[in-house]
């Protein structure tokens, strides 16, 4: 099992649209986690990290749950420049420091 | 501010050859990362650098090495490339103790 798993998909939502993606993680021991914005052959961008409580920031929501080890980020009101791969990025606290593992991405295209 | 910038944006090597990756981090980073993207995956951990020091290695062969400077700036070398080699190679630094990583624009190797 992989220690980040997200639907690849690609979702294809029309513009306006509130889409939903889930990403699972294996390591009960993950300490914080965050959303990046990957956009086609650039560098992933840091979207937002998850609080324990949820958070929102604009038209995007981010939850946590612990008990079922999953974390999801919700988009409202989708919009053309929302298109892009968004990575589910799982951190856990070593020995050696923090230890990042990314999720492979969601691709999301929001159409007219 | 200055973000994270990477040298040369891209880089043709042929097979055998050697490849320098560079980077240098946000003011004030001390933590270097390194990761690979190649198409149509996700990312893979290569390498952390914190004060100078490799914190940890993710499951590449010995010769993807580096090493980070005394102002936080850091190296990537690949040798003895293979085609398989080809990838995005993506820095990211981050504050010292810190999870919240930025990433540069990327180094785009092509092994021919």
């Amino acid at each position: 099992r992989k220690e980040v798993e997200q639907d690849p998909g690609p979702f294809n939502v029309p513009e306006g649209a509130t889409v939903a993606f889930n990403c699972t993680y294996s390591n009960s021991a993950s300490q914080s986690f965050f959303w990046y914005r990957q956009d086609c052959r650039k560098e992933p961008k840091l979207l937002m990290s998850v609080y324990s409580s949820g958070n929102e920031d604009g038209r995007f929501t981010a939850q946590l749950n612990r008990a079922s080890q999953y974390i999801s980020l919700l988009i409202r009101d989708s919009k053309l420049s929302d298109s892009a791969t968004y990575l589910c990025v799982v951190n856990e606290i070593t020995g050696g420091g923090n230890k990042l593992t990314f999720g492979t991405g969601t691709q999301l295209k929001v159409e007219l | 501010e200055a973000g994270v910038t990477q040298s040369p944006t891209h880089l043709i090597k042929t097979r055998g050859q050697q490849a320098t990756l560079r980077c240098s981090p946000i003011s004030g980073h001390t933590s270097v990362y390194w990761y690979q993207q190649a198409l149509g995956l996700g990312l893979q951990f290569l390498l952390w650098y914190d004060e100078g020091e490799e914190r940890n290695r993710g499951n590449f062969p010995p010769r993807f090495s580096g090493r980070q400077f005394p102002n936080y700036s850091s190296e990537l070398n690949v040798n003895a490339l293979e085609l398989e080699d080809s990838a995005l190679y993506l820095c990211a630094s981050s504050l010292a103790g810190t999870a919240k990583v930025f990433f540069g624009q990327g180094t785009r190797l092509t092994v021919v």
